[in-house]
């Protein structure tokens, strides 16, 4: 399976935007490149995915590479309730499920 | 709209006991999952439904049954829970198994057996 590696962990301030980073070196050229972040407590909740463009929506921005190898989710304007862990996982062909890694904490300062 | 909802939220229970944990979807999605999540793991795939009377096995299904009757529900029931069970239970669907499709979780239950 092709898989992602993120940092462990990272900080911002409270209205500043974030950048969430994910290297995916193995990806192949039919994986989607999905965000998924789980709030304390709460089930994993999708943010955005992507295939090679960059995409938009509501929540988030995703920035993915032009070599495919990499990608960023881009957080705004970080607010104290976008404290949380948040996962890239590529979605391969023949795989039923999501391959969740450790994903990235995010803490927000206020 | 209620989505994906589970129950019950919280559980204790014996070891050597039967559970089940409830998943209910109201999207009439076609795929159903049901996922176990411990603390230094990720989220691991227990087994999975494709459509009512589908069901296949994924990372970890040993110590668990699955039956789907129904496109709304898909119960997971632990026949003989053990201490090893204990962890946070998640249920998911999606309407494909497609790449670009997304998977909605439930709340989740969180399950200790003593």
């Amino acid at each position: 399976d092709a898989k992602t590696t993120q940092p462990n962990s990272m900080e911002s301030n409270e209205e500043e935007p974030v950048h969430l980073p994910c290297n995916h070196s193995t990806i192949s050229g039919t994986d989607y490149i999905h965000w998924y972040r789980q709030l304390p407590s709460q089930g994993p909740e999708y943010v955005i995915h992507g295939l090679t463009s960059n995409v938009n929506n509501r929540m988030a921005s995703l920035a993915i590479a032009e070599d495919r190898k990499s990608s960023t989710l881009i957080l705004h304007r970080a607010t104290l309730r976008d404290a949380a862990v948040y996962y890239c996982i590529l979605r391969t062909y023949y795989g039923q499920n999501f391959v969740f890694g450790p994903g990235t904490r995010l803490s927000v300062l206020p | 709209d209620a989505g994906i909802t589970q129950s019950p939220r919280y559980k204790i229970t014996e070891t050597g006991r039967q559970v089940t944990l409830m998943c209910h979807q109201t999207w009439s999605h076609s795929y159903m999952f049901w996922y176990r999540q411990d603390l230094g793991h990720g989220l691991r795939l227990i087994y999975y439904s494709a459509a009512a009377d589908i069901t296949d096995k994924g990372e970890v299904p040993d110590g668990y049954v699955v039956s789907r009757s129904k496109t709304e529900n898909f119960p997971l029931t632990l026949e003989s829970a053990t201490r090893s069970q204990t962890s946070v239970y998640f249920c998911a669907s999606s309407q494909t198994s497609g790449t670009a499709d997304t998977q909605y979780f439930g709340p989740g239950t969180r399950l200790t057996v003593l």
